[in-house]
């Protein structure tokens, strides 16, 4: 069973250029989740997304930034027009649909996809 | 609004210590908390997950403490090895699935 699968690992782009992150969550999961890890900070919620749907945006920025899991795959952040302080090191994590007692509730992180903004 | 604070914010210690690390939140009213472990460059790896009902999980040579009602969560590494060096992560999860993260503690195993 294959883990959170998150590409690309890393990515370098002009100020100015479009990002795009993309991550599958593990098989039977349908819960997707985004945190930012800024350099020398603690990672900070972004985005929840069921399958075709954002149950909450709370910590996505209101500008440039937005998220999106089809029912066919990926799930996908995209940053328009990236700034230097867009860099960071992005995950995406996944959850089980169902509560499946204490190991199910576990939420599994993938490897991570580094943006550097040049 | 959750806040969760990880002391030390670095430790240094010789192999074959036992050590204790602390994690401390604002908002008692949480569905579990866990902790991770991330090496440099590196994604996240849970190590022990406790439900908010549960005091203490148990996994190898790592022991997990929950005192919901205090606020406070403790990661006890027994025996510690140079492969333990990484830094250690404290999260809770909130109703809605929202993990709220510390800041992490850097731990360094000298051998």
């Amino acid at each position: 069973n294959a883990g959170v699968m998150q590409n690309p690992r890393h990515l370098v782009r002009r100020r100015g250029q479009e990002a795009r992150l993309r991550c599958s969550p593990m098989k039977g999961h349908s819960h997707v989740y985004w945190y930012r890890q800024l350099p020398e900070e603690g990672l900070k919620f972004m985005v929840y997304l069921q399958k075709e749907n954002i149950i909450d945006e709370s910590g996505m920025p209101k500008e440039r930034f937005s998220a999106e899991f089809p029912k066919e795959g990926p799930s996908i952040l995209r940053i328009q027009q990236v700034v230097r302080g867009d860099s960071a090191a992005y995950f995406c994590a996944s959850s089980p649909t169902r509560d499946r007692g204490s190991s199910g509730n576990t939420i599994y992180f993938g490897e991570g996809s580094w943006l550097t903004v040049v | 609004k959750q806040e969760v604070t990880q002391i030390p914010a670095a430790l240094s210690v010789p192999e074959g210590e036992n050590l204790v690390l602390n994690c401390s939140f604002t908002d008692s009213a949480i569905y579990n908390l866990q902790w991770f472990r991330q090496d440099p460059g590196k994604g996240l790896t849970s190590l022990l997950l406790i439900q908010s009902s549960q005091r203490e999980q148990t996994s190898g040579r790592l022991n997990a403490s929950l005192d919901k009602s205090s606020g406070r969560s403790t990661l006890y590494i027994a025996a510690s090895q140079p492969g333990d060096s990484a830094t250690y992560l404290c999260a809770v999860r909130e109703y809605g699935n929202k993990l709220v993260f510390g800041a992490g503690t850097i731990l360094r195993v000298k051998s």
